[in-house]
């Protein structure tokens, strides 16, 4: 079985400043990760995903995650923010043979002019 | 391709009503998955769909909760009896699983989801 923890529910910044949600896992077997953003009554948007290979990922909107297996942490970031970026980011993780996806509860992400 | 959509957007109902949902994938995908979210959490795996096949069931899914797709297209999720504890935001995704790998493990976990944007339901 797996879990995720995102390790703060607000993060607030100012307008281009940097980011980053932090987001660590468990797992008893190895792992493909996901970071999803979700805007307010709408479904949720793949931002970038960890299949294998380079451990830097980078994804759509100028976000990118590292992925480090010894902490078992998979943090998302962005080196300047938008008031666009104003919205709930989803870490989720799912195992090698596996279909079921599992997803943080997720990190509010408040740019502030 | 025209997204994920689901129907309706908004239902609102008594307790004890029984409500249905609708999911349309993005055509020729053949893997359909759904999901609650509650407020102030991330979204939590119902069940999921392989064609027609319904081939995993979370224990969240009650026996008043059933979901089809029974032509592997557009799926249902319906909900009997309806309960406070029900209010909540459903989504519904969908994802192409390679032809002729749906056996190798991991071989479709690489596929990316694409979600719907949910039906939120309201128990009064």
């Amino acid at each position: 079985a797996q879990s995720v923890t995102q390790l703060d529910s607000q993060v607030p910044v100012f307008e281009e400043a940097p980011v980053e949600l932090r987001c660590n896992y468990s797992s008893s077997v190895s792992v493909y990760l996901f970071w999803y953003v979700q805007y307010p009554n709408q479904g949720l948007q793949l931002l970038l995903k960890y299949l294998s290979g380079s451990t830097l990922v980078k994804g759509i909107n100028g976000f990118e995650a590292e992925f480090n297996k010894s902490q078992t942490s998979f943090h998302l970031r962005k080196p300047s923010v938008h008031i666009s970026d104003t919205a709930e980011y989803f870490c989720a993780v799912r195992g090698y043979g596996g279909f079921k996806t599992i997803f943080g509860a997720g990190t509010r992400l408040f740019v502030k002019a | 391709d025209t997204g994920v959509s689901q129907n309706p957007r908004h239902k609102i109902t008594k307790r004890g009503q029984n409500v249905t949902f609708r999911c349309d994938p993005i055509s020729e995908h053949n893997r359909l998955y759904w999901y609650r979210q509650t407020l102030g959490q991330g979204p939590e795996f119902l069940t999921y769909f392989q064609n027609e096949a319904q081939l995993e069931k979370s224990r969240l899914l009650s026996d008043r909760f059933s979901a089809e797709r029974p032509k592997g297209s557009f799926s249902t999720l319906e909900i009997q009896r309806t309960e406070q504890g029900d209010s909540a935001m459903y989504l519904c995704a969908s994802s192409l699983d390679p032809r002729g790998l749906e056996r190798i493990e991991g071989a479709g976990a690489n596929q990316p989801q694409h979600f719907g944007d949910g039906t939120r339901l309201s128990i009064l």
